[in-house]
């Protein structure tokens, strides 16, 4: 199968700050990558969809000021909370597109 | 992408097989079934997917109705570690679309 990995796993910052969250298709390429959020209890959210050298696409809903997306290379793709607020925290899971879509271990947020 | 309806939980002893069930009766032409799994706290993981014809892999086996309006997922001999929600997800992912994630199902293997 394919590697896509997610840094740091687990991230506490202060209200007011930003925090960038970084995934890697370790032995592969992946032109597109997805970012997900997940809230406890719920099923997985799509925030947007990243795609290499352009601009990622937001789903409705998603403030694509606050969550900022850059996919500068084919084996990289960062998201950065900005602002992060309480409401914010929650798991943050990024996956990347082969034959079929690989998954991050995922990356907790807890903004105090 | 169509919607799927899952039940929401599901029992199965250890040992024995676990059979997923999910409708899809607004599933077009060239939407592929797929199924994915994620154990608490983890990413998901991927685990089979099918057009029409019923398909088998390592880690499970898929059965998709003729009218292709249902599938089940079957995992054959279920152990502690398969323990997960299931989703079902109907997509056109490899022409390019998303996965969009249901509720799933909450398998729990007991002993």
């Amino acid at each position: 199968g394919a590697v896509v990995s997610q840094h740091p796993s687990w991230v506490i910052c202060k209200s007011g700050t930003s925090v960038k969250i970084e995934c890697r298709s370790l032995d592969f390429q992946a032109t597109t990558m997805f970012w997900y959020r997940q809230f406890p209890k719920q099923s997985l959210m799509l925030m947007a969809t990243s795609n290499e050298g352009s601009k990622a696409t937001y789903e409705q809903g998603v403030e694509k000021d606050k969550f900022l997306i850059n996919h500068a290379s084919l084996t990289l793709s960062t998201l950065t909370v900005t602002s992060a607020h309480p409401e914010d925290s929650s798991f943050y899971i990024c996956s990347a597109r082969k034959e079929e879509q690989y998954f991050g271990p995922g990356t907790r947020l807890t903004v105090t | 992408d169509a919607k799927t309806t899952q039940p929401p939980s599901m029992d199965c002893a250890e040992g024995r097989a676990a059979n997923l069930p999910c409708n899809h009766s607004t599933i077009s032409g060239n939407e592929y079934v797929y199924w994915y799994r994620q154990i608490h706290s983890q990413g998901p993981q991927y685990i089979i997917h099918g057009l029409k014809n019923n398909e088998t892999n390592e880690m499970a086996s898929l059965i998709i109705t003729e009218d292709r309006k249902s599938s089940t997922l079957i995992l054959p001999h279920a152990t502690l570690r398969d323990t997960a929600v299931y989703y079902c997800i109907v997509s056109q992912y490899n022409q390019g679309g998303k996965l969009i994630f249901g509720q799933g199902t909450e398998l729990s293997v007991k002993p």
